[in-house]
């Protein structure tokens, strides 16, 4: 089956600590995203990347780091500097083909600092 | 810049009875797409139906159809019969081709919840 998979599904962290939070892809798309929900909120992007060793700051990326080895796989990185870093997080990936370009999500991680 | 504004927090509807929630957007973009997701209680965005800035004809999939008046600015969905199924938030999301840095990412309004009532 095609899919996105994300993990852990939920992650908690103590003040101080990096989490790395995983997405892997088997869609054979090029372009991956990841944004983060707060509470009664829509979504945020965080970064995005459109080809493998490459990526792109969204509106939130401070705090945050990727790295784009594979074309499956866009690991992401809640540093130590992200102030307020609990909320869910949301992987997607899609075959960025311009407006068209329909992305396809994963079923997300739940961060609580403790 | 990009905005979605979805007006609606929360939305009730009875089962098998049609229900419309409402988006309105803004863009300078000559060319966008827009999109509608739906996110379950278990937090996956699903994708429901597109709608692009030069189609002639509202989309439809399925029970869902996206009512869309351009000069309006407004791409409202529009889900027919109604299950318990569902109920969940709906987001509004749009993507513009002309963003400049900003051309790959999709814009989200803040939701609307909607619940079905058996």
């Amino acid at each position: 089956d095609g899919g996105i998979t994300q993990s852990p599904k939920y992650l908690f962290r103590k003040e101080g600590q990096n989490v790395t939070l995983s997405c892997e892809q088997n869609l054979n798309h090029d372009a991956m995203y990841w944004y983060r929900q707060d509470p009664g909120q829509g979504l945020r992007l965080i970064y995005y990347s459109q080809i493998v060793n490459d990526f792109q700051k969204g509106d939130i990326a401070e705090g945050y780091s990727v790295s784009r080895e594979k074309k499956e796989s866009f690991p992401l990185t809640v540093t130590s500097a992200q102030k307020n870093p609990t909320a869910f997080y949301l992987c997607a990936s899609s075959l960025d083909r311009g407006s068209t370009d329909t992305q396809y999500f994963g079923p997300g991680t739940r961060l609580t600092v403790l | 810049a990009q905005k979605i504004t979805q007006t609606q927090p929360g939305m009730f509807v009875q089962e098998k009875e049609a229900v419309t929630l409402d988006c309105t957007y803004d863009t300078s973009d000559p060319s966008y797409g827009l999109f509608w997701y739906k996110q379950p209680s278990s937090g996956e965005m699903i994708f429901l139906i597109y709608q692009g800035s030069y189609d002639q004809q509202n989309a439809t999939e399925g029970r869902y159809s996206l009512n869309f008046q351009k000069a309006r600015k407004s791409a409202n969905l529009v889900i027919s019969a109604s299950q318990l199924g569902d109920s969940a938030m709906y987001f509004c999301a749009m993507r513009g081709l002309y963003s400049g840095a900003g051309s790959y990412q999709l814009t989200f309004g803040k939701g609307t919840k909607l619940s079905v009532i058996p």
